[in-house]
């Protein structure tokens, strides 16, 4: 149990135009989504939290109007890289809990990111 | 300020105990330790947590020492599956967020 994927788990896109990543939990009713950046040889940062109808919080110095997150549902979180450009190039990782089990995520494979 | 400190690497032996150990010195009565691991160009993985008392599932156990400030993580017999990023996390009750260190590199060999 506890499944979470992501779609896709590649992806390489040009500068300048705008990347989908998709998070589901397959498995669970996920109260809470996050989503982390992993850049190389590097820890997992987080980026923002997202609540199921709700706006999400954003991490100090992540920009909201540039990694657009929306958690329509209680299986499904979206985060829209913008406008990407090189720098944005990263693994990119979701990951869900229940109810109050907020410090027992469940993650998903990630997805790597490239922009050329 | 990281609240955790854990060394960069270990090597253990396939088929023996390996125990990876977490020096949270600052840690708060409202804290738990969370322990995680990621395997290379994979997603973390939930390990374990506790509060205070010593807990074991079915993938390792966790050793918390009586003041709190330091725990063990024990993988009962390691393989070469168990090759991964260690992160030792503490995290406040009502806080939601997990901040991963740099962890342990744990290298199982044959």
């Amino acid at each position: 149990g506890a499944v979470v994927s992501q779609h896709p788990s590649w992806v390489i896109c040009k500068s300048g135009t705008s990347v989908k990543i998709e998070c589901r939990s397959l498995d669970f009713q996920a109260t809470t989504m996050f989503w982390y950046r992993q850049f190389p040889k590097q820890s997992l940062m987080l980026m923002a939290t997202s609540n199921e109808g709700s706006k999400a919080t954003y991490e100090q110095g992540v920009e909201k109007d540039k990694f657009l997150i929306n958690h329509a549902s209680l299986t499904l979180s979206t985060l829209t890289v913008t406008s990407a450009h090189p720098e944005d190039s990263s693994f990119y990782i979701c990951s869900a809990s229940v109810g109050d089990r907020v410090g027992e995520q469940y993650f998903g494979p990630g997805t790597r990111l490239t922009v050329t | 300020d990281a609240k955790t400190t854990q060394p960069p690497s270990m090597d253990c032996a396939e088929g023996r105990a390996a125990n990876l150990p977490c020096n949270h010195s600052t840690i708060s009565g409202n804290e738990y330790v969370y322990w995680y691991r990621q395997i290379h160009s994979q997603g973390p993985q939930y390990i374990i947590h506790g509060l205070k008392n010593n807990e074991t599932n079915e993938m390792a156990s966790l050793i918390i020492t009586e003041d709190r400030k330091s725990s063990t993580l024990i993988l009962p017999h390691a393989t070469l599956r168990d090759t991964a990023v260690y992160y030792c996390i503490v995290r406040v009750a009502y806080d939601y967020k997990l901040s991963f260190g740099a962890g342990t590199t744990v290298t199982v060999r044959a």
